[in-house]
């Protein structure tokens, strides 16, 4: 099965700094790649993701980079504010297209 | 109504109680997850329903019952559960064969 890694586990960034995750997926047949972002005791929420025919897509101050024969994309935010600190788990979804396999998360710390 | 309610927000249960869990969505989505998620770590998935049918079950011992009674609501039946089942369970939907998942806050389970 699909499995997923990401670097780093923690990351701090001085406010308006910009911060890079990257994660590695291990299954060449996956083709769809969303990062989710949790804050302490709410849900993941959706802030951006990506599909297997797209190399780089961008909102704002996040982008999410493809590279599919690495077998692995980032995530970039610029101009990093305070309310960016939580935790962002990328994912990777597998070519039955229900079950996602989450990253093990990195935890982004904005420090003002 | 694009949202994923969950009931309740926390629970707390003996070893030899049970309890269910409750998740509703009328976004008109199809495909309805449960995931496990404990401490610093990323969700994991336990069930998936796809046109109210179990379609994935990721090994789940059977303490945990899910059931889909309409396209609207899924349940997760909790019985004789042990302290490590202790966790947030979060429940997300989506429309079949379509990527983004929603997900609900979460139901936060204490079992003593």
């Amino acid at each position: 099965g699909e499995n997923v890694e990401q670097h780093p586990s923690t990351l701090s960034v001085q406010e308006g700094d910009s911060a890079v995750i990257k994660c590695t997926y291990s299954d060449s047949a996956s083709n769809y790649f969303p990062w989710y972002k949790q804050e302490l005791g709410k849900r993941p929420q959706l802030i951006i993701d990506i599909r297997s025919n797209v190399g780089e897509k961008k909102d704002q101050r996040i982008a999410v980079t493809l590279n599919k024969t690495a077998k692995h994309f980032s995530l970039h935010i610029t101009e990093t504010q305070p309310e960016d600190s939580a935790v962002y788990f990328c994912a990777a979804r597998d070519n039955y297209g229900q079950n996602f396999v989450f990253g093990p998360g990195t935890r982004l710390s904005v420090l003002p | 109504d694009t949202e994923v309610t969950q009931t309740p927000k926390h629970l707390v249960m003996g070893m030899t109680n049970k309890k269910s869990l409750k998740c509703e969505q009328h976004m008109g989505h199809r495909a309805m997850y449960w995931y496990k998620q404990k401490a610093k770590k990323p969700p994991e998935l336990m069930f998936v329903y796809s046109y109210e049918k179990l379609s994935i079950n990721e090994s789940v011992p059977s303490r945990f019952s899910p059931e889909c009674p309409n396209s609207s609501l899924l349940n997760l039946h909790l019985h004789a559960l042990q302290p490590e089942d202790s966790a947030l369970y979060l429940c997300a939907s989506s429309q079949v064969g379509e990527d983004t998942q929603y997900f609900g806050p979460g139901t936060r389970l204490t079992v003593l």
